[in-house]
């Protein structure tokens, strides 16, 4: 496909993991990211991952890459309400100098207590 | 605080008119790019600008215009507005493949 494809909704329950999946149109892209954008503010980058690992752990966060298939994943563990939030993944195609992001629709993210 | 600023935060105008938006990189990034988000197309990537030259173009109408300059800001100039550019536009600053994303700035065209 052409696009960037995630999932629109995701609901967990406080304190389970929440699974954020998306599946990226370019395989011959570098860098694959996960950005979070909470209601009125601008993006925040989470994490991400080169194209050249598998996957990538910070704190909480789990990035898994299936280059293979271009599936990226998050995972959120211990999941808390401020968390809640819109969950973008990125794609940075390879250009000469310029690493201009493609984008997928958001996931929402709603945590229940 | 990701260290991006924008200004303004939000913008009210009227069709036909002109609009400039303001973005000032992290201290030390090199690279801006601008970004629209709207309900219908979602994130989409317009232009990049590194150390004052255009880099990259993306979905940039021709009615859209930016420039960065030697104190590395950026401006973004919207012209001959329509209702469909109502959006938030942002700004992103960076030193390499990590881009940082100021608040943005809201543009409602009635």
């Amino acid at each position: 496909g052409e696009d960037v494809e995630q999932s629109l909704f995701l609901s967990v329950r406080e304190g389970d993991s929440s699974v954020i999946n998306c599946t990226y149109t370019d395989s011959s892209s570098t860098y694959l990211y996960w950005y979070k954008q909470e209601p009125g503010a601008g993006l925040q980058l989470l994490t991400y991952i080169f194209s050249n690992m598998d996957m990538k752990q910070d704190q909480r966060l789990t990035v898994l890459l299936n280059k293979k298939d271009k599936h990226l994943s998050l995972r959120i563990a211990d999941t808390q309400t401020g968390d809640s939030a819109i969950y973008f993944c990125a794609e940075a195609p390879p250009g000469a100098g310029s690493y201009q992001l493609t984008f997928g629709k958001g996931t929402k993210l709603s945590v229940i207590p | 605080d990701s260290g991006v600023t924008q200004t303004p935060k939000h913008l009210i105008t009227a069709t036909g008119q002109r609009v400039t938006l303001r973005c000032s990189p992290r201290s030390g990034d090199l690279s801006v790019y601008w970004y629209q988000q709207s309900l219908d197309q979602g994130l989409q990537f317009l232009i990049q600008y590194y150390n004052g030259e255009e880099r990259a173009k993306g979905n940039i109408l021709e009615r859209f215009s930016a420039q960065q300059f030697p104190d590395l800001h950026s401006e973004l100039n919207l012209s001959s507005l329509e209702l469909g550019d109502s959006a938030l536009y942002f700004c992103a600053s960076s030193g390499g493949y990590e881009q940082y994303f100021g608040p943005g700035t809201r543009l409602t065209v009635t």
